[in-house]
């Protein structure tokens, strides 16, 4: 699993509230990701990040933000979350020496 | 509007015969292809990928073949087994430092 670990695995929340969902890795890569699967949409890019505060957007990532104040962590948080932000949310690190992703377990985030 | 494309979403194949799974890419500086399965409940986990200098990349029964004037390719499960049932997930990138794009991904069953 690349030692990736995805917290929570599971959350309920309410529109309107800020939800912040954490990555953590122990292998000290430097890019990491934020996707989001939906059904007929595949995985999506949120954001990504190439380093302690280097992050960039992806193809999605309004009403998201993220934080990366240490190689081992990236954040991901729904500023206000909305019904439409309910989905399986993966991180995944990139290993530089072969270009895979290796991904999280997921957390999936219901936003009733 | 979809970068990498997957038109079937689902796919049945009988157990012992051959998969074919299909990916089409519009972004003609994609250079870099990956496979991804995935389980229920689970991340996606890195299946085979090829270089856009190659035309065809093997892996035990795994065989991704790429056309690139087509902007095409597809992956060959030989023999298919029950186990392989799960989704597949097409993606690509355009250079080593830039962000994996994924399609929406084919859910293959295979029959006992």
């Amino acid at each position: 699993d690349a030692g990736i670990t995805q917290s929570p695995r599971h959350k309920v929340t309410e529109t309107g509230t800020p939800v912040t969902l954490r990555c953590h890795q122990t292998e000290n890569h430097r890019y990491m990701y934020w996707y989001r699967q939906d059904p007929g949409h595949g995985l999506r890019l949120i954001h990504y990040s190439y380093g302690v505060k280097d992050t960039d957007k992806g193809e999605v990532s309004d009403g998201y933000s993220v934080s990366r104040s240490k190689t081992e962590d990236f954040l991901l948080t729904l500023e206000s979350a909305t019904s439409s932000q309910t989905s399986v949310y993966f991180c995944a690190i990139r290993v530089e020496a072969n270009e895979k992703l290796f991904f999280g377990s997921g957390t999936q985030l219901s936003v009733l | 509007d979809q970068q990498v494309k997957q038109n079937s979403p689902s796919l049945s194949v009988q157990e012992g015969r051959i998969s074919i799974l299909n990916c089409d890419y519009t972004n003609s500086m994609f250079d870099y292809f990956l496979w991804y399965k995935k389980y229920p409940a689970e991340g996606p986990t890195f299946l085979i990928s090829i270089s856009s200098i190659k035309d065809k990349n093997e892996d035990g029964r795994f065989t991704v073949f790429l056309n690139k004037s087509a902007k095409h390719l597809s992956l060959h499960i030989v023999p298919s087994q029950p186990g392989d049932s799960a989704v597949y997930f097409c993606a690509a990138r355009k250079t080593s430092y830039d962000k994996v794009i994924f399609g929406p991904g084919t859910s293959l069953s295979v029959i006992p």
